[in-house]
């Protein structure tokens, strides 16, 4: 069955260090993979996707991820952390097949991010 | 453009109450789906439709009913709340399947008492 693991439940970095949250995913083909980003209360905001092409996607809001297909992950990266990015991340895969129907997503537990000044 | 709407964004109900969540959106996206969320298990999904007239259950559907009368609605039904249900419900559609992604109501806060 497909699934997403984030592995890190919750992590603090300091503003201005780089940021990497890791999501592995179990997927039988090519996976459509996503990452969301979730403030205090309110909905998912679409960060970036990957369907096809170029392994390394660029996102909103200075957000970057790369798909290593050997390693099964798609890792979310930003060089340099602002208090703003404080959030919940989660990481999510396109199931196709999944209850019977294409594109239904599956999401990860999430990870946390706290930014220290 | 609104996006995905969905009221209430709070609500308290009582063991056995029924209600309905509702979500619309105006982007003429052919799928819709809910989610719900509690702490520490990320987005599980209850229903899903690809389209006007067809549904079907994801993960978790038991408590809950869904119908798709029109593109625009996609309504969710508690059919007799239980303290279970206690949770962050989400709305959310998208254009088609597979690589678009999925564009997001901003919740529904349900407690059962």
């Amino acid at each position: 069955a497909q699934s997403v693991t984030q592995p890190d439940i919750h992590i603090t970095v300091s503003e201005g260090a780089s940021l990497e949250l890791r999501c592995n995913y179990s997927y039988g083909a090519t996976p459509y993979l996503f990452w969301y980003v979730q403030s205090p209360g309110q909905g998912l905001q679409l960060l970036l996707k990957y369907f096809s092409g170029d392994t390394l996607v660029q996102g909103i809001k200075g957000f970057e991820a790369e798909f290593k297909r050997s390693q099964s992950s798609f890792n979310l990266r930003k060089p340099s952390v602002h208090w703003s990015d404080a959030a919940e991340y989660f990481c999510a895969v396109g199931a196709i097949g999944y209850g019977g129907s294409q594109g239904n997503l599956i999401f990860g537990k999430g990870t946390k991010l706290s930014v220290k000044p | 453009n609104a996006g995905v709407t969905q009221t209430p964004k709070f609500q308290v109900l009582k063991t056995g109450q029924s209600m309905t969540l509702q979500c619309a959106q105006d982007m003429n996206h052919e799928y819709m789906s809910w989610y719900r969320q509690d702490p520490g298990m990320g987005l599980r999904l209850i229903h899903y439709s690809v389209g006007a007239g067809i549904t079907d259950q994801g993960e978790v559907p038991n408590g809950y009913n869904v119908s798709r009368s029109t593109t625009e609605d996609f309504p969710l039904r508690l059919l007799s709340a239980a303290p279970s249900q206690t949770s962050v419900y989400f709305c959310a559609s998208s254009p088609g399947t597979g690589s678009y992604g999925y564009t997001f109501g901003s919740g529904t806060r349900l407690t059962v008492v």
